[in-house]
């Protein structure tokens, strides 16, 4: 089936700087990627998704960049609040791997901490 | 508006014991989807039901593992005889269709085995 893969486990930026996570798929058919963030307590919440037939999507401070060729898609946070602090899940699904397009699957997670 | 709901929050069983985990999903929403949530993992995928039918279960553990949807609203998750290896955080999700809607989370159940 699909394997997704997310680097890095763990990210301490200071508030202001820019904060960036990748990921990485296997199934070549995947077209829809989705990016949630959890905090502590709550469930995963979306915040931005990105589907195969564009590279690359913004919505204020979040970008995602998706490259088909390469796999490999990015989270992109620019000027960093302590608010953003959390656990940031890429995931990915619509691919042929196990034959559905409503299967997400998820990467372990990034920790991130932005420190005032 | 409401979003995803479950219940209990919290749900601590004595090994073999059975447990009925519910998921009352967003109003009109017609998928629902339930993970498994392992500390310091994302999600994994168990089962899926569109309106009342069970479209893939192939992500449940064993056949100790059951779900279902009877009225394509509310559903429930239930464990027979459970050990200690299904604790975990138990995720429900529903979205408007299935084919790559944005999917809302509920806040979990935490099952504790012991």
């Amino acid at each position: 089936g699909e394997n997704v893969e997310q680097h890095p486990s763990t990210l301490s930026v200071q508030e202001g700087d820019s904060a960036v996570i990748k990921c990485t798929y296997s199934d070549s058919a995947s077209n829809y990627f989705p990016w949630y963030k959890q905090e502590l307590g709550k469930g995963p919440q979306l915040i931005i998704d990105i589907r195969s037939n564009v590279g690359e999507k913004k919505d204020q401070r979040i970008a995602v960049t998706l490259n088909k060729t390469a796999k490999h898609f990015s989270l992109h946070i620019t000027e960093t609040q302590p608010e953003d602090s959390a656990v940031y899940f890429c995931a990915a699904s619509g691919g042929n791997s196990g034959g559905s397009n409503y299967k997400l699957t998820f990467g372990k997670g990034t920790l991130l901490t932005v420190n005032p | 508006g409401a979003g995803v709901s479950q219940s209990p929050r919290y749900k601590v069983t004595k090994r073999g014991q059975d447990v009925a985990l519910r998921c009352d999903p967003i109003s009109g929403h017609v998928s629902l989807y339930w993970y498994r949530q392992a500390l310091g993992q994302g999600p994994e995928f168990l089962t899926y039901f569109n309106y009342e039918a069970q479209q893939d279960k192939s992500g449940l553990p064993n056949d100790r593992f059951s779900a279902e949807r009877p009225e394509g609203s509310i559903s429930t998750l239930t464990i027979q005889r459970t050990e200690q290896r299904d604790s975990a955080m138990y995720r429900c999700a529903s979205s408007l269709a299935g084919f790559n809607t944005e999917a809302f989370f509920g806040q979990g159940t935490r099952l504790t085995v012991v």
